[in-house]
């Protein structure tokens, strides 16, 4: 019930294209959403979040789509761009689980 | 505002040897968790530190510890380092509770242990 299903583990996307990125979860307490993107060589930097009260939530050329009844969340990017390569990862959090529970990760290239 | 510090940021270790990692949080967040990244395992929670007092803990040996002190850095330790203890070793701060809203990750100290 902890777990947050992360797919898939890697996507190839060329420049231009929409890269969308998957997470399921099980725990129906789970009240935030995060997404992070991590580059090679440093820490995660937090990219946009979601709570539940919301379906989905953009942020210039990145949106989460939120399904409850599914209890599944998605990342998409828009327009990729090469700079957007990097490593993705979902998390969740909320009710008992006071801490983020993350995805095992997408590593995203896309190509010029 | 300054960003997560982590010091240092590379380090090689020797089996068997302990070895303590620090952080410096954005300036008046409280919490203080900690994380291990490996490529077989992902990014495992080892604990958070809220006003001094450890709030949450992973599924970690006793040999990884941490504490935090009233002005709100952090150190982890680590002893009787083994071989699989090489990772990567994240700290991330928040305001309040680490799963209460967002996180803000350092970038890490590489620890190498031969």
């Amino acid at each position: 019930q902890q777990q947050v299903k992360q797919s898939p583990q890697s996507l190839i996307v060329q420049k231009g294209g929409i890269s969308i990125i998957n997470c399921a979860y099980e725990n129906t307490a789970f009240d935030y959403f995060p997404w992070y993107q991590q580059f090679p060589g440093k820490g995660p930097a937090l990219l946009i979040a979601i709570r539940p009260d919301v379906s989905e939530k953009k942020e210039g050329r990145f949106t989460i789509s939120f399904n409850k009844s599914a209890k599944q969340f998605s990342l998409h990017i828009m327009d990729s761009q090469p700079g957007d390569s990097a490593t993705y990862f979902c998390a969740a959090s909320g009710g008992a689980t006071n801490k983020l529970i993350f995805g095992t990760g997408t590593l995203l290239a896309v190509q010029p | 505002k300054a960003g997560v510090t982590q010091t240092p940021r590379y380090l090689i270790k020797t089996r068997g040897q302990q070895v303590t990692l620090s952080c410096s949080p954005i300036s008046g967040h409280r919490s203080v968790s900690w994380y291990q990244q490996t490529p077989g395992q992902g990014l495992q929670f080892l604990f958070e530190y809220f006003s001094e007092t450890q709030r949450n803990k992973g599924n970690f040996p006793g040999r990884f510890s941490g504490r935090q002190f009233s002005n709100s850095r952090s150190e982890m330790n680590v002893s009787t380092l083994e071989l699989g203890d090489s990772a990567l070793y994240l700290c991330a701060s928040s305001y309040g509770l680490a799963g209460a809203g967002e996180q803000y990750f350092g970038p890490g100290t590489r620890l190498t242990v031969t």
